[in-house]
């Protein structure tokens, strides 16, 4: 059971938005602006999409872009592109000063 | 900068899983740098971080059989596992925060896979 609640799968059609939900609790994503979203193809290594709850690192499209009200932070994906087709991970600090991630979002992009 | 994981891919059940994280392109007494786990088919969990100063951090659920270390001279740093099962049988990346915090990590080795099997 991950500490952060993500929804197991999520699919949409080429070109439309989604967005992907990752629910915390007031001891991490809800007090704290240290959300990050990473993505991560099949046998490949997660990298950094968004941090700081909406930061997006240098390189990375603004198709992209993160949110976040109250436990919930949350990731929409603009214009979906057959190559946004990859897991999505979530984490945060959390106020033991530890960090937690979701069990991670599969994205179909039909 | 880029990181690079070495160690055994196969280690015993009540053994002692040992990994190292070699970096180029940095110096390791800067930043914190990382090590995350990912159980086949599963997310990602944070393992613990060492801070330039040495200083550690471990995550709760396995600090009673965590050890992470730095060595300067060698520009690495290094994970023990104690007593293993096959629970934390995992890829192990290692990782460097991202500007000068830890929690977001920007920087990430290519992946070991350590399997814990007799």
């Amino acid at each position: 059971q991950s500490a952060l609640t993500q929804p197991a799968s999520v699919s949409g059609s080429l070109g439309q938005s989604i967005t992907l939900s990752c629910t915390g609790t007031n001891r991490d994503v809800g007090t704290y602006n240290y959300v990050s979203w990473y993505q991560q193809h099949p046998g490949k290594v997660p990298k950094l999409l968004i941090f700081g709850v909406f930061n997006r690192p240098s390189g990375v499209t603004n198709r992209f872009s993160g949110s976040k009200s109250g436990n919930t932070a949350s990731l929409t994906i603009s214009g979906l592109q057959a190559d946004d087709e990859a897991d999505y991970h979530c984490s945060s600090f959390r106020n033991n000063g530890t960090l937690v991630f979701g069990g991670g979002t599969k994205l179909t992009v039909l | 900068v880029q990181l690079q994981e070495s160690g055994p891919g196969l280690v015993k059940p009540s053994e002692t899983l040992s990994l190292t994280c070699t970096v180029s392109g940095d110096s390791i007494d800067s930043y914190y740098w990382t090590w995350i786990r990912q159980p086949p088919g599963k997310g990602l969990e944070w393992i613990a971080y060492v801070q330039s100063t040495g200083t550690t951090n471990y995550n709760p659920s396995l600090k009673s059989r965590v050890t992470m270390s730095m060595d300067t001279s060698k520009n690495h740093f290094s994970l023990r596992l104690t007593s293993v099962t096959t629970a934390d049988t995992a890829v192990y990346f290692c990782a460097r925060g991202f500007g000068s915090g830890w929690v977001h990590l920007g920087y990430w080795g290519q992946g070991v896979l350590v399997t814990v099997s007799s």
